[in-house]
């Protein structure tokens, strides 16, 4: 079946550095992005998302650019602080039926001071 | 705090025991969605609830699983004679009706982590 993916399993950066995390994807209906955050025992936190006809969006420290012929997506994290220890996940979603996300298997991100 | 909270946060049973948890999405979501989470991966869809109505089942969801949520407000989703199997974060989100500028965003819940032994 058609599914997310993310290349990485583990990103290990320095304080203050960029970070890039990126999202491979294989369902071409898909039309909507988001990026989560997700911190050890919690529930995935909403950072940022785009919608397919869109190729760049920039929110605070993070940009989410989606390149529609590849089908990838990544999460650009600008000087990346130690709070931003956390698992990403990218998640699609299909406009028509169902507006539940379907989810990749994750990457984690070790920021080190 | 109004967003989604989920009751309980953990929870230890028997094999063959059964479990339920409890969710309250942010008051104003009307859709209702259940994953399941286990470890290193991401959240799988279980079911998703629009009001009381219950919309799509995913094939996770085996007969030792079901989810209502009765008044369109909270849902419950039990899971009956558990298996180890069944071990992993149950999370709960909800999002709002489509608008104009809605991005379809989930809000999710902390999420209920079951451990079966």
């Amino acid at each position: 079946g058609e599914s997310v993916g993310l290349h990485l399993p583990t990103l290990s950066v320095q304080e203050g550095d960029n970070s890039i995390i990126n999202c491979a994807y294989s369902n071409s209906a898909s039309d909507y992005f988001i990026w989560y955050k997700q911190e050890s025992g919690k529930g995935p936190q909403f950072i940022i998302d785009i919608r397919s006809n869109m190729d760049k969006r920039q929110g605070q420290r993070v940009t989410v650019l989606l390149n529609k012929t590849v089908k990838h997506l990544s999460l650009q994290i600008a000087a990346t602080q130690p709070g931003d220890s956390a698992v990403y996940f990218c998640a699609e979603n299909i406009s028509t039926g169902r507006r539940a996300l379907t989810f990749g298997s994750g990457t984690r991100l070790q920021v080190q001071p | 705090d109004t967003g989604v909270s989920q009751d309980p946060r953990h929870k230890i049973t028997k094999r063959g025991q059964n479990v339920t948890f409890r969710c309250d999405p942010i008051s104003e979501h009307n859709r209702l969605y259940w994953y399941r989470q286990t470890l290193g991966q991401g959240p799988e869809f279980l079911t998703y609830f629009q009001n009381e109505a219950q919309l799509e089942k995913s094939r996770l969801l085996s007969d030792r699983f079901s989810a209502e949520r009765p008044k369109g407000s909270f849902s419950t989703l039990e899971i009956q004679r558990t298996e180890q199997g069944d071990s992993a974060m149950y999370l709960c989100a909800s999002s709002s009706p489509p608008r104009r500028r809605n991005t379809g965003e989930l809000f999710f819940g902390e999420g209920s982590r079951l451990t079966v032994l």
